[in-house]
Formats: structure tokens, C-alpha cells, sequence
């Protein structure tokens, strides 16, 4: 079994439509969670961490739930520009070393 | 501020030759890492510097060598490069080191890595 799990999609949505994506992880003790994300032939980059009170940043928001280990990001009124692959990462240790799943891909449609 | 930085971009190699690919930061980063990213693998991680002077085996050690030549660079070699190595190859570095949570990791926009 994978350490963290993501369905690989694609997810193809119109314009507008708000979308959610879910990460599963099989380490109960995972310290820290984080949603990356990453462009076509380009290299990841932080879309946002996950605290364990779920957090919002404008039109995304990330859930955590420990007690079932896993984590949500919902992408509210999507854009064409939200097109991308939606890395799930998990810090499973102290030493910053990141797990991270396979990815999902987001295609928004006009 | 160019960030991380890693070149080359693009290489092919016939099995069995050798390389080294470079990476450098200038974000004054304590820890640096090296990842391999093929098709529906994720990004799986080779080797990691928490800090100057220090390098440790991640997930996929095997057929890779690591330098950490100063705070800035962190260096990958392949001794005898294997078709199986055939891979995207990101370099990525983070502010702190050891137990730090929720400590983001920049990455380098990638080298492109062929073997035949």
C-alpha cells in the first residue's frame, strides 16, 4: 500500500463548478500535511498547508482528518487557470522529509 | 533571487556513462533535497542534506551519489547510468532544519534526464 494515496483523475469540470479532491495516508503518526501544486512539465509548488481546524485561502479549502488519515482540498468556482495535477504531501517525520502522492489532475473546461 | 536553480535541463545518456547534475540555491537554505518523478510514481526521494555537511539516503539511494558542497549546492551523480533511471529529476531546498513542521520546500524547475 502506498504511503499516500490520490486518485489519479482526471477530474474534468466547466467553469465555475466547485470540485474536491481527497488524499488518504497510511501513517497514523504524519506530523504535517500540505496540498502542492504542479503545472504541466513544470516543478511543484506550495498551493497550501493543511492545519488540523481546516483552513481556507480565498476559493480552496483544505480539511484534515485524522481519525480516518486523510485530507480534502474543495476548489470553489474554478478557473481555466486551476488546471493543473494536485499533489498530496505528508511530512511523516521531524526531519522535513515529505511523502507525496501520486497526484490528481484538474482539467477546468470552458 | 533565482530561487533554486538546476542544470542541466535536458540530457540523454547511453548506459553505463556517467553525470552530475547541479543545483544551487540562494534563499540561504539549511536543507536541500534531491526527488526522481516518474509517471504515476509521485516524486520519491533519492537523497537530502538537513544541513551543510550532512547527507542521508532517502527512498531510492541506490545507483546515486550526493555532495553537498557548501550551503548553496547540492550535487547528484549517477555513476553508471541504468535505462531505469530515466526520470525527471528535481532538486528542492527548505529554511530549516530538523523538527520543524510545516516547512515549505521550493523546487527547481527540473533536469530532464534520458537514458538509452
Amino acid at each position: 500500500r502506498k504511503e499516500v494515496e490520490q486518485d489519479p483523475g482526471p477530474f474534468n469540470v466547466p467553469e465555475g463548478a466547485t470540485v474536491a479532491f481527497n488524499c488518504t495516508y497510511s501513517n497514523s503518526a504524519s506530523q504535517s500535511f500540505f496540498w502542492y501544486r504542479q503545472d504541466c512539465r513544470k516543478e511543484p509548488k506550495l498551493l497550501m498547508s493543511v492545519y488540523s481546524s481546516g483552513n481556507e485561502d480565498g476559493r480552496f479549502t483544505a480539511q484534515l482528518n485524522r481519525a480516518s488519515q486523510y485530507i480534502s482540498l474543495l476548489i470553489r468556482d474554478s478557473k481555466l487557470s486551476d488546471s493543473a495535477t494536485y499533489l498530496c504531501v505528508v511530512n511523516t517525520n521531524a526531519g522535513n522529509m515529505l511523502t507525496f502522492g501520486g497526484g490528481t489532475r484538474l482539467m477546468v473546461k470552458p | 533571487n533565482a530561487g533554486v536553480t538546476q542544470t542541466p535541463k535536458f540530457q540523454v545518456l547511453k548506459t553505463g556513462q556517467s553525470m552530475t547534475l547541479q543545483c544551487a540555491q540562494d534563499m540561504n537554505h539549511n536543507s536541500m533535497y534531491w526527488y526522481r518523478q516518474d509517471p504515476g510514481m509521485g516524486l520519491r526521494l533519492i537523497y537530502y542534506s538537513a544541513s551543510e555537511g550532512t547527507t542521508d539516503k532517502g527512498e531510492v539511494p541506490n545507483g546515486y551519489n550526493v555532495s553537498r558542497l557548501n550551503k548553496r549546492e547540492f550535487s547528484l551523480r549517477l555513476e553508471s547510468a541504468a535505462p531505469s533511471q530515466t526520470s525527471v529529476y528535481f532538486c528542492a531546498s527548505s529554511r530549516l532544519a530538523g523538527r520543524t513542521m510545516y516547512n515549505e520546500q521550493f523546487f527547481g524547475p527540473g533536469t530532464r534526464l534520458t537514458v538509452l
